[in-house]
This record gives C-alpha cells, sequence and structure tokens, in this order.
C-alpha cells in the first residue's frame, strides 16, 4: 500500500474553511484516497473517497491534484464539532480494501 | 439503522487473566474487521472476517490472541492471557461486499492491564 504524509496538526477557526493536505506520491493508478476522521473516544467515521476526480458529498469535498500524488480535504464551514484526527488512508478499491491508518491530523476547530 | 455495537465499553483487568470483546455488525454487513489502537496511533488491522471466514489473520498474535465469528454475524475477540501491552482500545468495524468498501467502525473498547 502507498503511505501518505500528514501534518501532525492544524487549527482553524470556527466558520471558515478547514484545508487538510495529504501527500501520496507512491500512489498506484488502482488506489483510491479515502479519509476518515476520528472523533476523541469514538471510532473513525468515513467521510469521502475518490481516484481521480474531485468529489463533494454532505461532509466535504476531496480535491486530487492532476498527478493523483496529493490531495486535499475540505470541510466548507468548519464547526467545533468537526475537532478530530483526519485519517488519508490510500488503497485498491479492487476486492476488499485493507486500511493503513497512519497519524493523521489532528484538527483543533476553535471559537 | 443501528450502528456498530460493541461491549464493554470499558473493561480493566489485572495481568495474566483472560478478557473478551464483544461485537456485532451492522445488519447485512458481511465484512467484520477488528483493530487495535493504541494511544496516540492509528488503528491497526488484527483480523477480518468474510462471513465466518478469517481471511485475513496475519496481525493477529496467535499465541494469546483468538476470535471466532461463528454465525457469520456477531463476533468475539479474546486475549488469554493479558498481558501489561495490550492497554488499547480495541475497535470493531464492517462493511458490505466490494465495491462498497466504506468501513463503519463501532465505539471501541477500551482495555486496560493492571
Amino acid at each position: 500500500d502507498a503511505k501518505t504524509t500528514q501534518p501532525p496538526s492544524m487549527d482553524c477557526a470556527e466558520g471558515r474553511a478547514a484545508n487538510l493536505p495529504c501527500n501520496h506520491s507512491t500512489i498506484s493508478g488502482n488506489e483510491y484516497v479515502y479519509w476518515y476522521r476520528q472523533i476523541h473516544s469514538q471510532g473513525p467515521q468515513y467521510i469521502i473517497h475518490g481516484l481521480k476526480n474531485n468529489e463533494t458529498n454532505e461532509m466535504a469535498s476531496l480535491i486530487i491534484t492532476e498527478d493523483r500524488k496529493s490531495s486535499t480535504l475540505i470541510l466548507p464551514h468548519a464547526t467545533l464539532r468537526d475537532t478530530a484526527v483526519y485519517y488519508c488512508i490510500v488503497t485498491p478499491n479492487s476486492g476488499y480494501s485493507t486500511l493503513t491508518f497512519g497519524k493523521g491530523t489532528m484538527l483543533l476547530v476553535s471559537p | 439503522e443501528a450502528g456498530v455495537v460493541q461491549s464493554p465499553r470499558y473493561k480493566i483487568i489485572e495481568k495474566k487473566q483472560p478478557v473478551a470483546f464483544w461485537c456485532n455488525p451492522i445488519s447485512g454487513h458481511n465484512t467484520l474487521y477488528w483493530y487495535l489502537q493504541n494511544l496516540g496511533q492509528g488503528p491497526e488491522l488484527l483480523i477480518r472476517y468474510e462471513n465466518e471466514e478469517a481471511v485475513d489473520d496475519s496481525q493477529l498474535p496467535k499465541d494469546r490472541f483468538s476470535a471466532e465469528r461463528l454465525k457469520g454475524v456477531d463476533s468475539t475477540l479474546k486475549i488469554q492471557p493479558a498481558e501489561l501491552g495490550d492497554s488499547a482500545v480495541y475497535l470493531c468495524a464492517s462493511s458490505l461486499a466490494p465495491p462498497r468498501n466504506e468501513q463503519f467502525f463501532g465505539p471501541g473498547t477500551r482495555l486496560t492491564v493492571l
């Protein structure tokens, strides 16, 4: 599996957009980019995933660069409840994929 | 829709004692996972089940850890005997068959071994 690099921590003001970067320069052609987050004392929660096109759902947007070597998760209007550890994971989507979690980015949203 | 259920939420035991964790996945999810999460780290896969078959248990320390999913629904993870280093959060997750690979996690069981 390709490895990812994320900043250990980020801050964001409530109501502003949170842009969380992820580097995955060794990603293979069949690997997807997945994002999960983990709020304190809870299990991880799926957010979004994509292959090469930008994706948007009710939680977030995922922007993947054209060369697919990096991506950005965007929370358009961060709230205090978005404070969590955000994990960027690359994994094949063929068959049953294994999630290999790194340490993620601790996002702190402040009033 | 009910999420992944785990019990107990917290467990404190003395070293060398046995302990068991229970997980009930989301209805209709054939795939079940057990993860271990140490403090400050991301979850690490211990075992994956497809229905009642363990298809990936390469990271499960088989000398003391065991798991079962007898009827392909709920699952139990056991440690016997527990060691101090087993203190961690044990997470269960489930998912549908491919291509729907999003995993849904339970709240975890926090184990403290004294």
